[in-house]
């Protein structure tokens, strides 16, 4: 069964600290792999997107993430968090075409503390 | 411009009521999405439309009713409104499937009392 896992419920860091949100899938095929991130109050925005080729990708505010298909992991990582930074982080998995869907994790809340 | 536009951001009703959400895009893109976010911050898809097809019918008790008069327009009705449903509701574009990012609306947050 396709499925996401965010071990991390809650996550609070210091400004200035590096951070790391885990992520972990399962799907049967060549997965499409995604971060979002959701402001209170607001929708979710993309962070950053890995479809294939080079597996460490590049995002939006600093933030990168690794792909590692032996660990079915795509955690997310930033190597020094502002506080505008605290927000819900969703990663989320999808297939190729319209009939598939985007499964979504159940989030990390991160809180970065001055 | 908003790329993604709900309406009403806040809408508060009673039992029994029938409410309708409106989403609109001016991406150009070829799908939109409904999901319910409940109030532990877990996202769930409800509904999928390829250029006003429907695609994906999660399940989702039929007083959920998606429709879709032309690409860019989404909308969702509501019948019967019960207090499970309470949460907020996003809606989505993408220029394709499952595998393109997908803008997000900025909510609507239902309240049935």
């Amino acid at each position: 069964a396709q499925s996401v896992t965010q071990p991390d419920i809650h996550i609070t860091v210091s400004e200035g600290a590096s951070l790391e949100l885990r992520c972990n899938y399962s799907y049967g095929a060549t997965p499409y792999l995604f971060w979002y991130v959701q402001s209170p109050g607001q929708g979710l925005q993309l962070l950053l997107k890995y479809f294939s080729g080079d597996t460490l990708v590049q995002g939006i505010k600093g933030f990168e993430a690794e792909f590692k298909r032996s660990q079915s992991s795509f955690n997310l990582r930033k190597p020094s968090v502002h506080w505008s930074d605290a927000a819900e982080y969703f990663c989320a998995v999808g297939g190729k075409t319209s009939y598939d869907k985007v499964i979504f994790g159940p989030g990390t809340s991160l809180s970065v503390i001055p | 411009d908003t790329a993604v536009s709900q309406t009403p951001k806040y809408l508060v009703t009673q039992m029994g009521n029938d409410k309708s959400i409106k989403c609109e895009q001016n991406l150009g893109h070829d799908t939109m999405y409904w999901y319910k976010q409940d109030s532990k911050k877990f996202l769930k898809i409800m509904f999928s439309y390829n250029n006003k097809e429907l695609i994906i019918n999660e399940t989702v008790p039929n007083r959920f009713s998606p429709k879709s008069p032309d690409k860019a327009h989404l909308n969702l009705h509501i019948n019967s409104l019960e207090l499970g449903d309470s949460a907020v509701y996003f809606c989505a574009s993408s220029p394709g499937g499952a595998g393109y990012e997908q803008y997000f609306g900025p909510g609507t947050r239902l309240t049935v009392t």
